[in-house]
């Protein structure tokens, strides 16, 4: 079993639905982040996470939210999707123990707003 | 502010010619982290290497060598007798102690094409 895991893998919807992307872990991390990842630009953080209800805004937060009720899952809601935020997603956790630890990613989660 | 750029967007090699990925950063801190992560086409994002901003050794793991420089905020990606695995987009990254968060900037990504 992959040891970061993001739910679903694809998803295709419309302007203006409520979508929630899902993470969770098996690594015992406690810091959790999503990014999104666009041709050209690389990766660009959301929202990361220190700890269970801890929620801090990355660089692009605007039009997205973010719940981190158990230490294990993080998930990421776009409100009211619109076109522009069709991209790549990807959830990522690092050891809290050591500020500067690897990343370890999930597979990522594909999500196309029509 | 930190900056991690790649200026190379895309390359494209023979197999087995060498290659060297660029990557040059930008930082205040004199504390900070490098990474190279790799993305194969399934899409996963995978960790190959991290360096501190004490350690200048190069490393060498396998066909994959990095050449890390201060003096010129470098911190180059060599591929050796390159093979088509080795297909992939190369992302370069750094981080901060000091800063806010225990974040990481990601350049754009080099895109690397090994044609056999």
């Amino acid at each position: 079993d992959a040891d970061v895991t993001q739910t679903p893998r694809n998803r295709i919807t419309k302007t203006g639905k409520r979508i929630m992307l899902e993470c969770s872990q098996t690594k015992g991390h406690d810091r959790m982040y999503w990014y999104r990842q666009d041709p050209g630009l690389g990766l660009r953080l959301i929202y990361y996470s220190f700890d269970v209800k801890d929620i801090n805004k990355g660089e692009i937060s605007d039009g997205y939210s973010v719940s981190r009720q158990a230490q294990a899952k993080f998930s990421l809601s776009l409100e009211s999707a619109i076109p522009n935020q069709t991209a790549l997603y990807f959830c990522a956790t690092s050891d809290g123990t050591d500020s500067n630890q690897p990343q370890h990613f999930g597979d990522g989660t594909r999500l196309s707003i029509l | 502010a930190q900056k991690v750029t790649q200026a190379q967007t895309e390359i494209s090699v023979v197999e087995k010619e060498d290659v060297t990925l660029d990557c040059v950063y930008e930082t205040r801190d004199t504390t900070y982290y490098l990474f190279w992560y790799k993305q194969p086409p399934s899409g996963e994002l995978v960790f190959l290497i991290r360096r501190n901003s004490f350690d200048e050794q190069n490393e060498i793991s396998g066909r994959y060598s990095w050449n890390f420089q201060k003096s010129t905020s470098s911190f180059n990606f060599t591929i050796t007798a390159s093979q088509v695995v080795d297909s992939a987009v190369y992302f370069c990254a750094l981080s901060e102690p000091h800063s806010s968060a225990s974040k990481i900037i990601f350049g754009s990504g080099t895109r690397l094409s090994i044609r056999p």
